[in-house]
């Protein structure tokens, strides 16, 4: 079951914009990951955020939780075409035993 | 190490064959996950191993799926009698228990023809 839901659906902006992802979530969780997936590969763990975090920081990314809304937002600075690429949210809820519920994904495109 | 392995990358069949594909995490992780996903569509949860034990099986997957992990090293996902809805990428990932991230392999990509 999938428990993110990813906001927007599809996202193009320009190169050098800035682009914000969010993602929502139903249950409690014990930390919310970001990961990134080039067309037609694996994903890429990006980032991590505990329940007790509120921002983190890594790079040009930037995630906030807010556990009261049962929210996180990504945010991309200063982007580039190799940002390209679709991303999805993963909760591990409560009492899960550390398993990944996963969103349908944001797809980005960045225009040159 | 060089991170999680999947082999073959990419597997045609045809309907009602057996394939098999194969993972090999990283060593030093205890979990390895299979997980399915579709064209614009989030991975699906399939099973997960912890060591060498399968604890937990999605009611995603049939019995014409199983799975495999010997000796707590490398799994094997087998799909008998395959048909064309199961199409699509199987990602294979592992991780270290409680340590966060998982890391994932490029997956096998499978066309039912």
């Amino acid at each position: 079951s999938q428990q993110g839901e990813e906001d927007p659906q599809a996202l193009s902006i320009q190169e050098g914009e800035n682009a914000t992802m969010n993602c929502s979530y139903k249950t409690s969780i014990n930390n919310l990951q970001w990961y990134r997936q080039n067309s037609g590969r694996g994903l890429v763990h990006l980032i991590l955020i505990r329940s007790n975090e509120r921002e983190k920081h890594s790079g040009r990314l930037r995630v906030t939780l807010d556990t009261s809304k049962k929210s996180s937002s990504l945010l991309i600075t200063a982007s580039r075409a190799a940002d390209t690429a679709s991303y999805f949210c993963a909760t591990v809820p409560m009492d899960s035993n550390y398993q990944l519920i996963w969103g349908a994904g944001t797809k980005l495109i960045i225009k040159p | 190490d060089t991170g999680v392995s999947q082999n073959p990358r990419h597997k045609i069949t045809k309907r009602g064959q057996n394939v098999t594909f194969r993972c090999d995490p990283i060593s030093e992780h205890n979990r390895l996950y299979w997980y399915r996903q579709t064209l614009g569509q989030g991975p699906e949860f399939l099973t997960y191993f912890q060591n060498e034990a399968q604890l937990e099986k999605s009611r995603l997957l049939s019995d014409r799926f199983s799975a495999e992990r010997p000796k707590g090293s490398f799994s094997t996902l087998e799909i008998q009698r395959t048909e064309q809805g199961d199409s699509a990428m199987y990602l294979c990932a592992s991780s270290f228990l409680g340590s966060g991230g998982y890391t994932f392999g490029s997956g096998t990509r499978l066309t039912v023809v």
